[in-house]
């Protein structure tokens, strides 16, 4: 049982590349969600889902995409990189309830030169 | 709006101290509250949910819900709880919420 897995660890992009962050979970979690973590500023929504088929935007969506096609798979895309999405992203996922913990994964570190 | 606050961004304080970090929240309704850790260079985790009632590694938060707070308390700090905490009410599909929204967090640190 993996839990919640990202790839990659770290990545370098130039302003105005795209790219793909990918995060999978093993635990049948129907909830799936994409943050972001910046100093100071604590950890941002960006989109979330419910279940396959079903996405939603979060607090700061400009400038990334989500889809779910599957239960275990939550790919966030960077459409066209900026300086401002440098940031920790974090994928997590939980079950459909008031009470359900949020289990995390390890963290994306993006920088965008 | 929801919203929750998380006054202090950064507490310090001396191994064997005592340590209150501090979570208001502003929510229509009843949340669940939760208190999520990050230690250094590792991922979120769960410390502690109201529901449960527990103490985790010596902490425990008592909800006010007539002060809507759910402050974390321990009585005697470690280095080891030198972290990032966040606290993270949630109404989770309760009225048709479908987002969780974090507090900004506060980092602990715990000199020896």
């Amino acid at each position: 049982n993996a839990g919640v897995t990202q790839t990659p660890k770290f990545q370098v992009l130039k302003t105005g590349q795209s790219m793909t962050l990918q995060c999978a979970q093993d635990m049948n979690h129907e909830y799936m969600s994409w943050y972001r973590q910046d100093p100071g500023m604590g950890l941002r929504l960006i989109h979330y889902s419910v279940g396959a088929g079903i996405t939603d935007q979060g607090e700061v969506p400009n400038g990334y995409n989500v889809s779910r096609s599957t239960t275990e798979d939550f790919p966030l895309r960077l459409l066209s990189a900026a300086p401002s999405q440098t940031s920790v992203y974090f994928c997590a996922s939980g079950g459909l309830a008031i009470t359900a913990t949020q289990y995390f994964g390890p963290g994306t570190r993006l920088l965008v030169l | 709006a929801q919203r929750v606050t998380q006054p202090e961004k950064l507490l310090s304080v001396f191994k064997g101290a005592p340590v209150e970090l501090k979570c208001n929240y502003s929510y229509s309704g009843s949340p669940e509250l939760f208190w999520y850790v990050q230690y250094s260079r590792q991922r979120l985790q769960l410390l502690l949910r109201h529901i449960s009632r527990e103490s985790i590694k010596g902490f425990t938060a008592d909800l006010n819900k007539g002060e809507t707070s759910f402050h974390l308390k321990k009585p005697f700090a470690q280095e080891e709880d030198s972290a990032m905490y966040y606290c993270a009410p949630s109404t989770l599909f309760w009225g048709g919420s479908e987002k969780l929204v974090f507090g900004k967090g506060t980092k602990l640190t715990v000199n020896p």
